[in-house]
């Protein structure tokens, strides 16, 4: 299967909170990643985990890690227009130097008013 | 603000053109850049790694020839795509970290179409 695992499409109206989910199968993956994806651009850093961290959270954003089921999710607090893209979860590991990731599919979130 | 800038954001050119697609860091040194392709609808794909001052790490199945990647310092990657043909038309996205393990920050991605 792939190493990383994404819902493919998530709906939620505005002010609602949005979880998206993903898995990975690498136990050794070291930092998880949330980027975002706008159309036609980019990528943007949104956060980031360590594999020894639980939980991280930044403003509307917070991270659960669970290394025993090597799930990660993004939970986005009173979601806006604004936050409608597509999300990446990435993971890197320590045999390609902590630079290399690996891609999920990607989950495209649409927010409706 | 952007820490890795990409030109230019777009271009369509005839086939058999060769394009060269730019990858700056703005505010600090990369000695390592990769460069990633994406199509629609899809994931990035890895297609390589750019070293300053060596030659670059290709992922299997990325021909060398056709995809030119030059890192000729420290704050500046090349991508060029050479006699490009339909087939290569894509969304070349380049990233960078700040520094070895920090998490790599990414330019706006320069979208080639060729005729």
């Amino acid at each position: 299967g792939e190493d990383v695992e994404q819902s493919l499409f998530l709906s939620v109206r505005e002010g609602d909170s949005s979880v998206i989910n993903c898995t990975y199968t690498d136990s050794s993956s070291t930092y998880l990643y949330w980027y975002k994806q706008e159309p036609g651009a980019g990528l943007q850093l949104l956060t980031y985990i360590f594999s020894n961290m639980d939980m991280k959270q930044d403003q509307r954003l917070t991270v659960l890690l669970n290394k025993k089921d090597k799930h990660l999710s993004l939970r986005i607090a009173d979601t806006q227009t604004g936050d409608s893209a597509i999300y990446f979860c990435a993971e890197t590991r320590p045999g390609s130097g902590y630079s290399t990731l690996t891609f999920g599919k990607g989950t495209m979130l649409l927010v409706s008013p | 603000g952007a820490v890795v800038s990409q030109h230019p954001s777009r271009v369509i050119c005839k086939s058999g053109t060769s394009v060269k697609i730019e990858c700056r860091s703005l505010d600090f040194q990369a000695t390592t850049m990769f460069w990633y392709r994406q199509f629609p609808k899809q994931s990035l794909m890895l297609m390589a790694t750019s070293n300053e001052g060596s030659k670059a790490t290709y992922e299997q199945g990325v021909e060398k020839d056709k995809f030119l990647i030059n890192h000729a310092s420290l704050t500046l990657s090349t991508l060029t795509v050479t006699s490009a043909h339909p087939e290569d038309s894509s969304f070349y996205i380049c990233s960078a970290p700040r520094q070895h393990g920090q998490p790599q920050h990414f330019g706006d991605g320069t979208r080639l179409s060729i005729l």
